[in-house]
């Protein structure tokens, strides 16, 4: 069955500008992860939702960043006024599991480049 | 503070010879443990999990870990090197209280001399 999908997979964006990054999931997995991987370094938290609840933010690094994921399924990931510290790959995982605590595994989505100049 | 560790950055091995990744982490109780291995290019793919039970996990190509309460570490070894396994490998933790999210640590990348 298909994986998790990301898009674009590169995004080139001037500073100021504002990026949206899509990601479609596993069909039917409950759980859904956004995750900021820096150059170099191991992926940090962004944000998870369960269905269409966003139950833990607390990874957002400004209120420049926001995510939703309306209908319980597709999410976005909207970075407003892009700054060069921006720069990143930005990971999508899903989960099929809901309940907190669970470690239900993550399946990782391929990423999407981002580069502000 | 909840943390994960991977002392060792870069490693450079053999072809054919043995491998052990290192990763500790600080944190009160058991968490769930996982390795994870990113190839240029690709996503995260699971290695292998550890919630409970048996503290010596196989994985997928050939890879196990052995979780050390005691030393709060969960080191990930492959007997014979093969070239396609170089790549970025990176430990990550659920530390329960926290929900289900994954907190990694830094990776070690390995390299394959043939």
């Amino acid at each position: 069955g298909a994986g998790v999908s990301q898009s674009p997979r590169y995004k080139v964006a001037k500073r100021g500008q504002d990026v949206a990054l899509r990601c479609d999931p596993i069909s039917g997995h409950v759980s859904l992860f956004w995750y900021q991987q820096a150059l170099g370094q191991g992926p940090e938290f962004l944000t998870y939702f369960q269905n269409e609840a966003q139950l833990d933010k607390s990874g957002l690094p400004s209120d420049r960043f926001f995510a939703e994921r309306p209908e319980g399924s597709v999410s976005t990931l909207k970075i407003q006024r892009t700054q060069q510290e921006d720069s990143a790959v930005y990971l999508c995982a899903s989960s099929l599991s809901g309940t907190s605590g669970s470690g239900g595994e993550q399946f990782f989505g391929p990423g999407t480049r981002l580069t502000v100049l | 503070a909840q943390s994960v560790t991977q002392p060792d950055i870069h490693i450079t091995v053999s072809e054919g010879a043995s491998l052990e990744l290192r990763c500790n982490y600080s944190y009160g109780a058991t968490p769930y443990l996982f390795w994870y291995v990113q190839s240029p290019g690709q996503g995260l793919q699971l290695l292998l999990k550890y919630f409970s039970g048996d503290t010596l996990v196989q994985g997928i190509k050939g890879f196990e870990a052995e979780f050390k309460r005691s030393q709060s570490s969960f080191n990930l070894r492959k007997p014979s090197v093969h070239w396609s396994d170089a790549a970025e490998y990176f430990c990550a933790v659920v530390f329960k209280a926290a929900g289900n999210k994954l907190t990694f640590g830094g990776g070690t990348r390995v390299l394959v001399k043939p």
